[in-house]
């Protein structure tokens, strides 16, 4: 059974500063890995997805990347801003999505 | 190009009542797939339906819920004889096939139970 573990569970930053947000999982045979982010009290917005071929993703200001074989991922954000402040999930599939607990980011103008 | 839908998106019930939340998947998706986020937890994985077929009913509880995905019409999640313990937010999510796809979510259904 896959166990998806998100460290830290809160973070706190001001403006500006870059963020690092980490994610392990316990069986490395993925597919792939997504991030999500998550609003207080809103649905789910897709972030990225790494394939597991791939090492990294990149959109924007955000790279994620992925060691299989260690069983991690790392979600970064680049220059944050207030508008980042949101929950972040990272997410395993087979087919149904194993969650991460998430990381609660807030970002301090 | 219209995203996963859910309607309601908030829903109050009694307890002892009955609780029915609609899923209507992406276009041209075919997978649909419930999880339900209890207050101050992570999102757990309850169903996973294909048109007219249950995949994957490992997440969902024994009593009272059950879901289908018929072969008109959105997919349901029906909560029979709601307690306390059934308040939360319960998203659906699409995708085009099975394994490896993006799952996009929809905006959630929140139940509250009285």
């Amino acid at each position: 059974k896959q166990e998806v573990t998100q460290i830290p569970a809160a973070l706190s930053v001001p403006e500006g500063e870059n963020l690092v947000l980490n994610c392990s999982f316990t069986d490395s045979a993925i597919y792939n890995l997504q991030w999500f982010r998550q609003d207080p009290g809103k649905g789910l917005t897709s972030l990225l997805l790494i394939q597991s071929s791939q090492r990294e993703q990149t959109s924007g200001r955000l790279n994620a990347s992925l060691d299989k074989s260690s069983g991690r991922s790392t979600l970064y954000i680049a220059a944050s801003q207030p508008g980042d402040s949101a929950t972040y999930l990272c997410a395993v599939p087979d087919y149904k999505l194993s969650f991460g607990a998430g990381t609660t980011v807030t970002v301090r103008a | 190009n219209a995203g996963v839908m859910q309607n309601p998106r908030h829903l109050v019930r009694r307890r002892g009542q009955e609780a029915r939340l609609r899923c209507s998947p992406m276009k041209g998706h075919s997978h649909v797939y419930w999880y339900r986020q209890l207050p101050e937890e992570g999102l757990k994985f309850m169903v996973y339906l294909q048109k007219e077929n249950i995949i994957d009913e490992s997440g969902m509880p024994k009593e009272r819920f059950s879901a289908e995905f018929p072969k008109e019409g959105p997919s349901i999640l029906r909560i029979q004889q709601v307690v306390r313990g059934d308040s939360a937010a319960y998203f659906c999510a699409s995708s085009p096939s099975g394994e490896g796809e993006t799952q996009y979510f929809g905006p959630g259904t929140r139940l509250l139970v009285l």
